[in-house]
């Protein structure tokens, strides 16, 4: 079975900082794929960044980018310049050959002024 | 293009009564999914759909039913409603391809079993 942890139940962080999330995932595929969803209060799901196992570089997306270590499996996301629309609920997830994803519990993340 | 959409955004509903979410994309894409999202937890898959004519259970699909006789709608039927299926449910739509390629969500509905 697949899993995904995200040990970090809050965060905060203060404008124009950096901010680091944490998330783990077991797994016992060898081709999979990770995900970082934003869900700000609008409820809204949205995509932030993707990383395929396979490729060993790092996913960058503007301010966001990830540090994969496939050995640890671990997929971190981390935010850089921290603006005020980033305060949301940040969900980690990992999908296979199932076209499936399974979801991480979140991080709820506040940016303060 | 608007997506993929949700109707009702909110509904209270009583113990033992029935309602049909709804779900529709006009992305054309082959698969559909629901999700309940309780509080404090990440979204858990109720059901989800390969193709018309193709649905499979997801990891909570107890008290719920679905069909696919459209690419486009992907209804989500609650039958005997329990306070226990009160949370947000959300619909997304993915085109082929691999897992690789995102998830689109409609905005949720917020079911409350009283």
């Amino acid at each position: 079975a697949q899993t995904v942890t995200q040990s970090q139940p809050e965060m905060s962080v203060q404008e124009a900082e950096t901010v680091t999330l944490s998330c783990t995932y077991d797994t016992s595929e060898n081709n999979y794929y990770l995900f970082w969803y934003k869900q700000p209060p609008s409820r809204q799901m949205i995509l932030v960044i993707r990383q395929e196992a396979y490729k060993q570089q790092n996913a960058t997306e503007n301010r966001f980018s990830v540090n994969f270590q496939k050995a640890a499996k671990s997929f971190s996301l981390k935010i850089s310049d921290s603006q005020l629309g980033d305060t949301a609920m940040y969900f980690c997830a990992l999908g296979g050959g199932s076209e499936k994803l399974v979801f991480g519990k979140g991080t709820k993340l506040t940016v303060n002024p | 293009n608007a997506g993929v959409t949700q109707t009702p955004k909110f509904r209270i509903l009583k113990i033992g009564q029935s309602m049909t979410l709804q779900c529709t994309q006009d992305m054309n894409h082959n698969y559909m999914y629901w999700y309940r999202q309780d509080p404090g937890m990440g979204l858990k898959l109720i059901y989800y759909s390969v193709g018309a004519g193709i649905t499979d259970k997801g990891e909570v699909p107890n008290g719920y039913n679905v069909s696919r006789s459209t690419t486009e709608d992907f209804p989500l039927r609650l039958e005997l409603a329990a306070p226990s299926q009160t949370s947000v449910y959300f619909c997304a739509s993915k085109g082929a391809g691999g897992s690789y390629n995102e998830q689109f969500f409609g905005p949720g509905t917020r079911l409350t079993v009283l």
